[in-house]
């Protein structure tokens, strides 16, 4: 079965500071993968996705992900993080057949940003 | 450009009462559906999605069940509430291509006492 691990549950950084979010995943072939910004009390807004090609993904934000296929790993990073990027990140892979895109989420990281 | 909606945004409901939560999309037509809900530390676990009018697939078993009347409107069903219903419940859709990404609407944040 399929699984998302998102090993950090809380991360603290200051203001300005780089920032790296770790997601690594259990899938039975290469999935298609998305990492989901979430304030408290809203709904999940995409930041970026990974469906083929270059293993380093732009997103919105400022927000960057690299792709490992050795590692089936995801990362998030960000080189300068604003107080405002203070949210809950989620990461999440989803099917490359089937009838509809079924995403599997991780458990979610939650990032406080310190002034 | 697609908006989803999401009603009510709070609901507090006592144990053994009914539920009936809705999501209706604008703005796309014969969108997929999904349900999903949020506990505390667990992250998003999908409940149901559906492909098209009246057809709605399951991903757990348990004490909801969804349906989907009209192409954009996707319901959220109980009965009788248990406890364990308590949550955030966010609708999403997607294009039909497989692949693509979900998007989300504001959620419901459930409380059954």
């Amino acid at each position: 079965a399929q699984s998302v691990t998102q090993p950090d549950i809380h991360i603290t950084v200051s203001e300005g500071a780089s920032l790296e979010l770790r997601c690594n995943y259990s899938y039975g072939a290469t999935p298609y993968l998305f990492w989901y910004v979430q304030s408290p009390g809203q709904g999940l807004q995409l930041l970026l996705k990974y469906f083929s090609g270059d293993t380093l993904v732009q997103g919105i934000k400022g927000f960057e992900a690299e792709f490992k296929r050795s590692q089936s790993s995801f990362n998030l990073r960000k080189p300068s993080v604003h107080w405002s990027d203070a949210a809950e990140y989620f990461c999440a892979v989803g099917p490359r057949t089937g009838t509809a895109s079924k995403l599997t989420f991780g458990t979610g990281t939650r990032l406080q940003v310190t002034l | 450009s697609q908006t989803i909606h999401q009603w009510p945004a709070t609901l507090v409901q006592p144990v053994g009462s009914p539920l009936s939560l809705e999501c209706t999309v604008e703005g796309t037509s014969n969108p997929n559906l999904y349900w999903y809900r949020q506990a505390a530390g667990r992250g998003l676990q999908l409940l149901f999605y559906s492909i098209g009018i009246d057809q709605i697939s399951s991903e757990v078993p348990q004490n909801l069940s969804a349906s989907r009347p009209q192409d954009r409107q996707f319901i959220l069903s109980s009965k009788k509430l248990l406890l364990s219903d308590s949550g955030f419940y966010l609708c999403a859709w997607s294009v039909k291509e497989i692949g693509n990404e979900q998007f989300f609407g504001p959620g419901t944040r459930l409380t059954v006492l």
